[in-house]
């Protein structure tokens, strides 16, 4: 099973600051990783595929990095709705599909 | 537009077995997978297994083989997760996702609301 671990596991921000998501993949998952975001009471939402494309009406702010097994989810400038819970999952290990705990994103 | 909905809280006691539906619209419902995640309070998300809405076709995650289900009804567009033999570990949150592209997909593009499962004596 491919271990993924996101940290931090909470990080502060301040509104209109960056905020920088790591994930770590336990072997090479090649750029198949994507990120969700999870707002209390609400559905994920996909945020980013392929390592780097953004899903259908993600805005621009949201970008994602990486290869291999280094992952990155960049948000340029905290609006107050994206405080919220973030995952990775990597589809690269057909059939077990791993997720991240999650880093919850809070306002400093 | 695309929309997703499952059935709603469920409690069972050990043993017994929990069926949930999740039932799409705004698309052709045979073009695209569904797959279901299941999230434990304060625990990570954890991939169960995928369904075909196109022939039916499935894939389980090998630690739900034996005892996880997955089916689908055309006339409805709704898909099914059955867990058998439930314990007090399958106490979660279960949703069903549809795959962001047609064919083959991993990708989990449209999330049901979720559904509380409870197992509990």
């Amino acid at each position: 099973e491919i271990v993924m671990t996101q940290s931090p596991v909470t990080l502060s921000v301040s509104l209109g600051e960056r905020a920088t998501l790591s994930c770590r993949a336990s072997q090479s998952i090649s750029r198949n990783l994507a990120w969700y975001q999870h707002r209390p009471g609400q559905t994920p939402r996909l945020l980013i595929y392929g390592a780097s494309t953004r899903a259908t009406g993600i805005p621009a702010r949201f970008s994602g990095s990486g290869s291999g097994t280094e992952f990155t989810l960049t948000i340029s400038s905290l609006q107050s709705e994206d405080f919220a819970v973030y995952y990775c999952q990597q589809y690269n290990d057909w059939p077990l599909y791993t997720f991240g705990q999650g880093t919850k994103l809070e306002i400093k | 537009q695309v929309q997703v909905v499952q059935s709603g809280a469920e409690v069972k006691k050990p043993g017994a077995s929990v069926k949930v539906s999740c039932t799409a619209s705004g698309y052709t419902f045979t073009n695209y997978y569904f797959h279901w995640v299941r999230q434990a309070h304060g625990q990570k998300p954890e991939w169960m297994g995928f369904i075909n809405p196109n022939g039916g076709s499935t894939g389980y995650s090998e630690k739900f083989q034996g005892r996880l289900t997955m089916t689908r009804d055309t006339s409805t567009s709704t898909v099914y997760m059955e867990l058998n033999y439930l314990r007090s570990g399958d106490t979660a949150t279960y949703y069903c996702a549809r795959s962001q592209s047609s064919g083959w997909d991993s990708i989990l593009a449209y999330w049901g609301q979720g559904t509380l499962v409870t197992v509990s004596s």
